[in-house]
C-alpha cells in the first residue's frame, strides 16, 4: 500500500468550531489532493496542491482552507465548521509522471452537530 | 472543465453474469480517463486507465474499459461477476490544467447475488 496516512480517522465537531485534518504521505509525491465523498455526488475535489506552498482551489473550495508546508503533509482546515461539511473527506497522492497513478488515503469521517 | 456522467447509480446483477457500467465524459481538451473501486468502508483503487495508445485497456481482476473519442465514453464491462465484484465504481477524468487533479463521477453501485 501507498505510504498515505490521514488523521483523525472519525471526528465528531459542534457548529462553529475550527477543524484541521491531516494528510501525510511518505512516497515524497508531488501532488496532493483532498476530497470530499457524498451520497449522489461522488467524490468532489475541494483543493489540490502541486508542491510545497503551491495550491489551487477545486469544485468546492468555499469554507475549506489548506496548508502544504513541507512535501509530506498537507492540512485541510475548515475555518468554521457546518452541517453542511459533515462527510467523508479523502486525502490522494499523485507522483510527477501522469503513469503513477493516484493513490487514496482511507478517509475521515467528520459529523458537524 | 471537463465533467463525468455515469449513467447508472445502480446496477444489479446474479453472479457469473456480464456487467456494463457505462461513462460518458464531457471535455473541451483532450483528456486521461479511469476506472476507480471502492469497497465498503475503504478508500478508492485505481481499477484501470487510458493515458494514450490502446483504446481498451484491462485489468488484472478481468474487467475491461474502451475508450471511445467519438462516442466520448469510457465504458467498463466485465464478462462473468462474482460476488466478491459488489463496490461502488466511479469514472473519473483527468487533465494536466488542474494538477491532474482527479474529476468524478457520481460513482454506479454494483451489487452482485447469487
Amino acid at each position: 500500500d501507498a505510504g498515505i496516512t490521514q488523521s483523525p480517522r472519525h471526528k465528531v465537531t459542534e457548529t462553529g468550531t475550527p477543524v484541521t485534518l491531516r494528510c501525510h504521505q511518505t512516497e515524497n509525491h508531488r501532488y496532493m489532493y483532498w476530497y470530499r465523498q457524498d451520497p449522489g455526488h461522488g467524490l468532489r475535489l475541494i483543493h489540490y496542491s502541486y508542491g510545497v506552498k503551491d495550491t489551487d482551489k477545486g469544485e468546492v473550495s468555499d469554507g475549506y482552507s489548506v496548508s502544504r508546508s513541507k512535501t509530506e503533509d498537507f492540512l485541510l482546515t475548515l475555518e468554521s465548521a457546518t452541517s453542511s461539511q459533515t462527510s467523508v473527506y479523502f486525502c490522494a497522492i499523485s507522483g510527477q509522471n501522469l503513469n503513477t497513478e493516484a493513490f487514496f488515503g482511507q478517509g475521515t469521517r467528520l459529523t458537524v452537530v | 472543465a471537463q465533467s463525468v456522467t455515469q449513467l447508472d447509480s445502480q446496477v444489479p446483477v446474479f453472479e457469473e453474469a456480464p456487467v456494463e457500467l457505462r461513462c460518458n465524459y464531457s471535455s473541451s481538451v483532450s483528456v486521461y480517463l479511469f476506472w476507480y473501486v471502492q469497497y465498503p468502508n475503504q478508500g478508492l483503487q485505481l481499477l484501470l486507465k487510458y493515458l494514450s495508445g490502446s483504446t481498451l485497456v484491462e485489468s488484472i481482476n478481468g474487467f475491461e474499459a474502451e475508450f471511445n473519442k467519438s462516442q466520448t465514453s469510457f465504458h467498463l464491462r466485465k464478462p462473468s461477476v462474482h460476488i466478491s465484484d459488489t463496490a461502488e465504481y466511479f469514472c473519473a477524468v483527468s487533465h494536466s490544467n488542474s494538477g491532474y487533479a482527479l474529476n468524478f463521477g457520481k460513482g454506479t453501485s454494483l451489487l452482485v447475488t447469487p
